[in-house]
């Protein structure tokens, strides 16, 4: 089954300890992304990659870093969480020029 | 920049007709899709539109005015399961990359 795999589904962790959210899809899609989700904003771009070793900032990138070391994996990584980062995070792909993305089940971290 | 503007909710009956509209703002615009999330689920894709026109899946069917900056999603036959929100999202180019901007959702209740 074609799929975008995210994990954990839910965290809650204190502030400044560092976290990653993995995803990995099984779909060889060159293209992945990661937004966060928060109430009335819609989803807002943190990363994004158009292939292995190749990232970019997307809208909202401070306090996050990403890897891209496998075509499969694009893992977010969060080195000093704070509360404001509090949110519901999704993991998408999709082919280089394709017009549909697919999106993981979604974390939703809280840091108090 | 870019900017999406969609009703933040709608509300309508079982059976009936809805329609969710987009404006945007954007540069380097390639086409408008539209995604359906439940409940804070995985959002998924249910339309893209690169050309003026309507085109349509089923149930559901999407409208784009490139001229007018304009687009909307129609939902005939309402169903309960429809209850959701919805966004619209502008494809666009951002540096060397095409992106996905979304705009901040339209909360959908179908009611009995």
């Amino acid at each position: 089954e074609a799929q975008v795999t995210q994990n954990p589904r839910y965290l809650i962790t204190v502030t400044g300890k560092k976290l990653t959210v993995t995803c990995s899809q099984n779909m060889n899609h060159e293209y992945m992304s990661w937004y966060r989700q928060d109430p009335g904003l819609g989803l807002r771009q943190i990363y994004y990659s158009m292939n292995v070793e190749v990232t970019d900032k997307g809208d909202v990138p401070e306090g996050y870093k990403v890897s891209r070391k496998e075509k499969r994996n694009f893992p977010l990584i969060l080195e000093s969480p704070s509360p404001n980062q509090t949110s519901l995070y999704f993991c998408a792909s999709r082919v280089t020029g394709g017009t549909e993305a697919f999106f993981g089940q979604g974390t939703r971290l809280t840091v108090v | 920049g870019q900017s999406l503007e969609q009703p933040s909710e709608v509300t309508a009956v079982e059976g009936a007709i809805v329609q969710i509209n987009c404006t945007y703002q954007t540069s380097g615009f390639y086409g408008l899709s539209w995604y359906q999330q439940h409940d804070g689920g995985a959002p998924t894709f249910l339309s893209y539109n690169a050309l003026d026109g309507l085109e349509e899946t089923g149930r559901f069917s999407s409208f784009l005015s490139r001229s007018d900056s304009y687009g909307y999603l129609l939902l005939q036959e309402l169903q309960m399961k429809d209850s959701a929100s919805y966004f619209c999202a502008v494809r666009e180019v951002q540096g060397s990359a095409r992106q996905l901007t979304f705009g901040s959702g339209t909360q959908l209740t179908v009611l009995p």
